[in-house]
């Protein structure tokens, strides 16, 4: 299986600002996946980033708060931008495993807006 | 939305087998079910996931009825290190939709 490390792994950011996550997988992938966790409640897909495509958002979710980079095989960023206390989450991304459909998750990105 | 049907939390005796069950009944044709498990809030695991035969790896064994409307995830022996949240998910795509999942907990 793909191992998958996301930085941060934690942070407390003050409301208004942003912050960049980042993932980086050890294999090449062509399907990268964002998630959100908030508190107590299951995951979300936000995205799903392709290496030379634009990303492609779900409902609920848009580009200019959650911009996404995804400039090679085995690397992408999510941005939360202009944070609100509400933006605090998990964020986890994901990669295309070896079968049907399955996904290998990193390890999150916890995030605390103040 | 691929929504499933999952109890809330299940207890199990550590050693004994631990059946989860799966509510899938709008699943279609081409969909698979996935079973994926979190760990304190770690990323998912994933586990096991199959079309319409029964399936059986290192870690769980996967039961789906002959109409496909339901699964059972099975850890034949249950060890305090599989206290987790199970997510059981039907997709024909790489779009997951997570449910709520069954928070289970292995007692000593």
């Amino acid at each position: 299986s793909a191992v998958i490390s996301q930085k941060p792994s934690r942070d407390i950011c003050q409301r208004g600002t942003s912050l960049t996550i980042q993932c980086q997988v050890d294999s090449q992938v062509t399907m990268m996946f964002w998630y959100r966790q908030q508190p107590g409640q299951s995951l979300t897909l936000i995205a799903t980033a392709n290496q030379g495509s634009e990303a492609t958002y779900e409902s609920g979710f848009v580009i200019d708060k959650f911009p996404i980079s995804r400039p090679n095989l085995t690397f992408s960023t999510l941005t939360v931008s202009n944070m609100s206390p509400e933006d605090s989450s998990i964020y986890l991304c994901s990669v295309e495993g070896l079968a049907q459909e399955t996904q290998y998750f990193g390890p999150g990105t916890r995030l605390l807006v103040l | 939305d691929a929504k499933t049907t999952q109890p809330p939390s299940m207890d199990c005796a550590e050693g004994r087998a631990a059946n989860l069950p799966c509510n899938h009944s709008t699943i279609s044709g081409n969909e698979y079910v996935y079973w994926y498990r979190q760990i304190h809030s770690q990323g998912p695991q994933y586990i096991i996931h199959g079309l319409k035969n029964n399936e059986t790896n290192e870690m769980a064994s996967l039961i789906i009825t002959e109409d496909r409307k339901s699964s059972t995830l099975i850890l034949p022996h249950a060890t305090l290190r599989d206290t987790a949240v199970y997510y059981c998910i039907y997709t024909g795509t790489y779009k997951y939709i997570f449910g709520t999942g069954t928070r289970l907990k292995v007692l000593a």
